[in-house]
């Protein structure tokens, strides 16, 4: 079965920093780009970040360059996302996608479940 | 950056109904724009990519088709388990970009 799975969110203080990771099973995580999307509560999806095949080709959304960093580990099937200097307004859903091909842009063709991530004093 | 929007916001309609919703961009896209489907907490589910072709699995009653900067999705014979948001997204370039999304709730 194809699938993604997210962890690493949690309640964080502004300022502060988390790591968020996703594990990929049921297919070659290295021939795929991945990319990071966000939802705050009640509201739309946000594109956070990208990261191709090979980490040849990063992307980043406006809101989050500078902050936040993603990598990706093919032997682990594992991607990242190092979020710093945390902001209350990253408050959201963090789901993993996964891309259809292995460049940076495409359409998202599996999502994880989603990890939580609450910025709050 | 490339800006999307969509209309309408929401629309209700009755089951066997045929429902259109439009996805604008602010610039040609040629024919790189996503479909999603999201029911509540729950992730996002790709339905049409590139436009107009069908993500497997997606049933013939959703279709999508345009290019450039005007795109329309319709789901022509509304089924109960069709109430959800909907969200367009452009491929073209970064940054990726969505669309506000269209609330589908069933009469």
């Amino acid at each position: 079965e194809v699938q993604l799975v997210e962890s690493g969110g949690g309640l964080v203080q502004p300022g502060r920093s988390l790591r968020l990771s996703c594990v990929a099973s049921g297919f070659t995580f290295a021939d795929y780009a991945m990319h990071w999307v966000r939802q705050a509560p009640g509201k739309g999806l946000e594109w956070v970040s990208g990261i191709s095949w090979n980490s040849g080709d990063i992307a980043y959304g406006d809101s989050v360059k500078g902050r936040f960093t993603i990598s990706r580990d093919n032997a682990k099937k594992s991607l990242f996302l190092q979020m710093n200097s945390l902001r209350v307004e990253d408050t959201a859903v963090y789901y993993c996608t996964k891309l259809r091909i292995a460049a940076l842009t495409d359409a998202f063709d599996i999502w994880g479940q989603g990890t939580v991530v609450t910025v709050s004093s | 950056d490339i800006q999307m929007t969509q209309s309408p916001s929401s629309l209700s309609a009755s089951v066997g109904d045929r429902v259109t919703i439009t996805c604008r961009a602010s610039q040609s896209i040629s024919r790189y724009l996503n479909w999603y489907q999201q029911k509540p907490g729950k992730a996002p589910k790709l339905l049409i990519y590139a436009a107009s072709i069908f993500q497997r699995g997606v049933p013939s009653r959703f279709s999508g088709s345009g290019s450039g900067t005007d795109f329309t999705l319709i789901i022509s014979d509304l089924q109960p388990e069709d109430s959800a948001s909907y969200y367009c997204q452009q491929s073209y370039s970064t940054p990726i970009t969505f669309g506000p999304g269209t609330k589908v709730d069933i009469k």
